[in-house]
């Protein structure tokens, strides 16, 4: 199957310093990749669809403007938590979907912590 | 998108089959039913998909009655390795399942 990398795999940061995550797309182009965050012994939730060249689309009740998302290519899409604070230390997930195939595949996650 | 229903945990020992039912009363006529299975500090993972009736892959396999309104995902003589949770979804393919929206999913622990 396809491949989804994410970079970093766990970050450490102070609180009020910005944090970006990367999520790429090896093997194939992802035209919209999803973002989704997980608290310890949650399930995941859905925060942002992100669209090659276009603005991303948020769900409800997450900020826009405090976790900002590009999507510059094909196979890029990034997640920055700006402002970082301790409740925003969790698990982010990204997926990719393959238009060849209509799957979606995740990557492997990363572990943030907000000092 | 339809909601879905599962049993919060269940437990195992090395070598049953184990069945997980999923419940699914609002699913539509497009939607495909699918599985993920999720290990601590990773994502999830594409187990299997299927529209009705039966469908069997290497690891696992999906039964779907005639009214599609439940699931259940039977994985062949586990072993401790199948401890992990696992989520059903269910979504419109022709929409390329477009948005995935997760359930509680089910904390299956398989013990010796």
């Amino acid at each position: 199957g396809a491949v989804v990398s994410q970079h970093p795999s766990r970050v450490i940061c102070k609180s009020g310093t910005s944090v970006k995550i990367e999520c790429r797309s090896l093997d194939f182009q992802a035209t919209t990749m999803f973002w989704y965050r997980q608290f310890p012994k949650q399930s995941l939730m859905l925060m942002a669809t992100s669209n090659e060249g276009s603005k991303a689309t948020y769900e409800q009740g997450v900020e826009k403007d405090k976790f900002l998302i590009n999507h510059a290519s094909l196979t890029l899409s990034t997640l920055t938590v700006t402002s970082a604070h301790p409740e925003d230390s969790s698990f982010y997930i990204c997926s990719a979907k393959d238009g060849t195939y209509n799957e979606q595949f995740f990557g492997p996650g990363t572990r943030l912590t907000v000092l | 998108l339809a909601k879905t229903t599962q049993p919060i945990s269940m437990d195992s020992y090395e070598g049953q089959e184990v069945n997980i039912t999923c419940s699914h009363n609002n699913i539509a006529t497009n939607d495909y039913i699918t599985w993920y299975q999720q290990f601590p500090s990773q994502g999830p993972r594409f187990i299997i998909q299927g529209y009705k009736t039966k469908v069997t892959n290497e690891v696992a396999s999906l039964f779907i009655p005639a009214d599609r309104k439940s699931s259940t995902l039977s994985l062949p003589r586990v072993s401790l390795s199948d401890t992990a949770v696992y989520y059903c979804l269910v979504g419109d393919n022709d929409t390329g399942f477009q948005k995935l929206v997760f359930g509680t999913g089910t904390r299956l622990l398989v013990s010796p």
